[in-house]
């Protein structure tokens, strides 16, 4: 199947840092790609849909301006974490799907952020 | 979105089949079910997608009814490995992306 990438695997920042994260799609182009949060024994929550060329879409209690989205070209997304605080501190997954309909998506191997 | 409900959790014996029932009442004509699966620590992994009646691969096998309000997905013989939670979707495309929401999952834990 398709591959997407994320790096790091796992970050550890101080509080009031900013932290990026990529996603990569590493064998197709993906115009839209997903960023996911997940607590620990909690399911993950759709924090953004990152489109490619414009603006990233945010689900509702998501602050743009603490998590920014830049998705640059076709196989690239990055998301930032600005000022990170310890509730910050989570697993950050994020998807892809290749552009033709009804397809999977595919997920990356989930970056875990620890702000101390 | 189609809401999704699964049972929370599942206990099984190494060797048997599991099956894994989902309800998705307010499924659409257009929309699709498909189940992930995820390991601690890891992104969920595609397992299985379908549309209607029976789908197989080499991993599991997905049972939909006719009207398609619910889905088995089976996992002929686990292994400890199988230890993960399954996630069941249902979603349509929508401007030519499909906007994956997960539910709570189901927490399989296979015994030695």
């Amino acid at each position: 199947g398709a591959v997407v990438s994320q790096h790091p695997s796992w970050v550890i920042c101080k509080s009031g840092t900013s932290v990026k994260i990529e996603c990569r799609s590493l064998d197709f182009q993906a115009t839209t790609m997903f960023w996911y949060r997940q607590f620990p024994k909690q399911s993950l929550m759709l924090m953004a849909t990152s489109n490619e060329g414009s603006k990233a879409t945010y689900e509702q209690g998501v602050e743009k301006d603490k998590f920014l989205i830049n998705h640059a070209s076709l196989t690239l997304s990055t998301l930032t974490v600005t000022s990170a605080h310890p509730e910050d501190s989570s697993f950050y997954i994020c998807s892809a799907r290749p552009g033709h309909l009804n397809t999977e998506a595919f997920f990356g191997q989930g970056t875990r952020l620890t702000v101390v | 979105l189609a809401k999704t409900t699964q049972p929370i959790s599942m206990d099984s014996y190494e060797g048997q089949e599991v099956n894994i029932t989902c309800s998705h009442n307010n499924i659409a004509t257009n929309d699709y079910i498909t189940w992930y699966q995820q390991f601690p620590s890891q992104g969920p992994r595609f397992i299985i997608q379908g549309y209607k009646t029976k789908v197989t691969n080499e991993v599991a096998s997905l049972f939909i009814p006719a009207d398609r309000k619910s889905s088995t997905l089976s996992l002929p013989r686990v292994s400890l490995s199988d230890t993960a939670v399954y996630y069941c979707l249902v979603g349509r495309d929508s401007g030519g992306y499909q906007k994956v929401t997960f539910g709570i999952g189901t927490k399989l834990q296979v015994i030695p």
